[in-house]
């Protein structure tokens, strides 16, 4: 079955104790992005990547980092959460450029984090 | 720079009636795909319909279709005969693809809550 898993679904941990959380692909995508997801904001772009060794910022990418050494997986860090980045996350992945695809993108599940 | 803009927070709309959730984009590529997602309460993310810049026709799914106007720079979701299960959050977002190298940038709009009323 065509997915994204993200790892943790639910993570509740305290300010400066770094995490990651995970996020795989099994649809040999080149595109993978994280968002967050907050009330009255809706989704905004934090890192994505759009091949291995590929990544570069959206949005919001303060206090997160990502890497991509397989095209499968694409994590994404807090090296110290603050409780401001509490939030929905989504993982996220599709073939490639717009011009050569519909433009779906294939989410995970989400990941509520909440920082103390 | 690229923004998406939902200007109606949320909707209340009788059962079986057409609903139709507003979205006005900006962007200076002339090259970009605007689509819908839905959220319902269970938070996942449901992808309902894609439409390219060039493509002449205005995308149909079921009963979701685009209405493209590319001149007002607005992708409006028509939802047709709605039902029960529509109740949920709606995002319109759009990509651009930035440079040469292929780099694409995503913006979603703030999203619309749809509530169907039996």
């Amino acid at each position: 079955e065509a997915q994204v898993t993200q790892n943790p679904r639910y993570l509740i941990t305290v300010t400066g104790k770094k995490l990651t959380v995970t996020c795989s692909q099994n649809m040999n995508h080149e595109y993978m992005s994280w968002y967050r997801q907050d009330p009255g904001l809706g989704l905004r772009q934090i890192y994505y990547s759009m091949n291995v060794e590929v990544t570069d910022k959206g949005d919001v990418p303060e206090g997160y980092k990502v890497s991509r050494k397989e095209k499968r997986n694409f994590p994404l860090i807090l090296e110290s959460p603050s409780p401001n980045q509490t939030s929905l996350y989504f993982c996220a992945s599709s073939l490639g450029a717009s011009g050569r695809n519909t433009g779906e993108l294939f989410f995970g599940e989400g990941s509520r984090l909440t920082v103390l | 720079a690229q923004k998406i803009t939902q200007t109606q927070p949320g909707m209340f709309v009788q059962e079986k009636e057409a609903v139709t959730l507003d979205c006005t984009y900006d962007t200076s590529d002339p090259s970009y795909g605007l689509f819908w997602y839905k959220q319902p309460s269970s938070g996942e993310m449901i992808f309902l319909i894609y439409q390219g810049s060039y493509d002449q026709q205005n995308a149909t799914e079921g009963r979701y279709s685009l209405n493209f106007q590319k001149a007002r720079k607005s992708a409006n979701l028509v939802i047709s005969a709605s039902q029960l299960g529509d109740s949920a959050m709606y995002f319109c977002a759009m990509r651009v693809e930035l440079g040469n190298f292929g780099n694409e940038k995503l913006t979603f709009g703030t999203g619309t809550r749809l509530t169907i009323i039996p």
